[in-house]
């Protein structure tokens, strides 16, 4: 069964720093990953989807890299702001069009 | 294009009450499914469709049924409802099952079974 981890599970930066969060999960066979942000008390908004066969997608100021082989991602924020203090969660598309999720990271961006 | 919308925003339910989940989305994909996320944890699939009149169940489906009479429409029903399923309810569709399609969330439904 595939298991999806991040971490860490909360951060406090400084505005204008650059960050990684990341993100790990057990079975190597998946179709996708997509990292996600969720405002408190909101749904999900798709950040960033990296296809199985690719190495990393760029929008903005985010970058996502995959390493399938070793089972791991990473989300890159340069020059964070206070806008972007939210949970980020990434999720892993396995067989039967599932979605397996980590239970994210709270990032706080401090003015 | 209001995207994916999901009704009620919140709702409380008595033990063994049923309720229906409303879910629809305007941007005819042909997938949809239900998760729900259980504070600090990460969302689960309850069941999916792959179009209408077909359904399948996902990693949690206990306690739970859905139907899918139309492309647009994908309501969840929780008959006798119990504690354990006190939870935040969310929709979402896409495309199709291809790699390149992302899945798309709607604001969820927060359930508290007392």
């Amino acid at each position: 069964k595939q298991e999806v981890t991040q971490i860490p599970a909360a951060l406090s930066v400084p505005e204008g720093e650059n960050l990684v969060l990341n993100c790990s999960f057990t079975d190597s066979a998946i179709y996708n990953l997509q990292w996600f942000r969720q405002d408190p008390g909101k749904g999900l908004t798709s950040l960033l989807l990296i296809q199985s066969s690719q190495r990393e997608q760029t929008s903005g100021r985010l970058n996502a890299s995959l390493d399938k082989s070793s089972g791991r991602s990473t989300l890159y924020i340069a020059a964070s702001q206070p806008g972007d203090s939210a949970t980020y969660l990434c999720a892993v598309m396995g067989g039967a069009n599932n979605l397996f999720f980590g239970t994210g990271t709270r990032l706080t961006v401090i003015p | 294009n209001a995207g994916v919308t999901q009704t009620p925003k919140f709702r409380i339910l008595k033990i063994g009450q049923s309720m229906t989940l409303q879910c629809t989305q305007d941007m005819n994909h042909n997938y949809m499914y239900w998760y729900r996320q259980d504070p600090g944890m990460g969302l689960k699939l309850i069941y999916y469709s792959v179009g209408a009149g077909i359904t399948d169940k996902g990693e949690v489906p206990n306690g739970y049924n859905v139907s899918r009479s139309t492309t647009e429409d994908f309501p969840l029903r929780l008959e006798l409802a119990a504690p354990s399923q006190t939870s935040v309810y969310f929709c979402a569709s896409s495309y199709s099952d291809r790699d390149i399609d992302e899945q798309y969330f709607g604001p969820g439904t927060r359930l508290t079974v007392t």
